[in-house]
């Protein structure tokens, strides 16, 4: 079954460096479009940022673009999150989520369980 | 990106149906037919309940249905029932982005 297995939260100073990782497992990890989403303690859900399926195109939400960079390595079936010049507002728990289908556009589909990075001093 | 608007709070009994809504702009809910439906138990990671307006992902009891018209898209639990009680986002695919709702909690009384 698909499974999606994210580490690498903790926390961290302002101005700080964090990478997320997420190991994927269950499907073929290199056919589909892969998400970062956050949710804020007791907030809505946020979109962060996308790559497709070969990381030949790569998306991010204004909050974040030019601090946060996300990647893939279809070898080792795993996607990054780079986070830097972190902010207490990018404290959240941080999900790593596949593309429903294969086709582009394509929902958001299954989730991982997520990893909560915090931002403090 | 601001977030697409949902009501904060909808509330039915069981056997009852409820409706979200979902109001964006022409370049989001508007724009394009890709608008999907997630439920968030608290403490767990959200579930896909409908993709594209209104298709249910295999496993989606047919109680759940999609619908849009022009920038408001809506999710319709009929036969609401006591495990329904949850958080529910919509988001809309928006031109490379994505776009979450404000979130909509619905009680079973």
């Amino acid at each position: 079954q698909v499974q999606l297995v994210e580490s690498g939260g903790g926390v961290v100073q302002p101005g700080g460096s964090l990478r997320l990782s997420c190991a994927a497992s269950g499907f073929t990890f290199s056919s589909y479009g892969m998400h970062w989403v956050r949710q804020a303690p007791g907030k809505g859900l946020e979109w962060v940022a996308f790559i497709r399926y070969d990381g030949s195109n790569k998306y991010y939400a204004d909050s974040v673009k030019g601090r946060f960079t996300i990647s893939r390595d279809n070898s080792k079936n795993t996607l990054y999150l780079q986070m830097n010049s972190l902010r207490a507002e990018d404290t959240a728990v941080y999900y790593c989520a596949k593309d429903h289908i294969v086709v582009v556009p394509a929902a958001i589909g299954y989730w991982g369980q997520g990893t909560l990075v915090t931002v403090s001093s | 990106q601001s977030a697409l608007t949902q009501p904060r709070s909808v509330s039915g009994s069981p056997g009852q149906s409820v409706t979200i809504s979902c109001t964006g702009t022409s370049s989001d809910v508007g724009g394009y037919n890709y608008v999907s439906w997630y439920q968030q138990h608290p403490g767990k990671a959200p579930k896909l309940m409908i993709y594209d307006v209104s298709k249910r992902p295999s496993g989606v009891p047919d109680r759940f249905s999609g619908s849009k018209s022009g920038n408001t898209a809506s999710l319709t639990i009929s036969g609401l029932q006591a495990e329904d009680e949850a958080d529910y986002y919509c988001c809309s695919y928006a031109g490379s982005s994505r776009v979450f709702g404000t979130g909509t909690k619905v009680t079973v009384l």
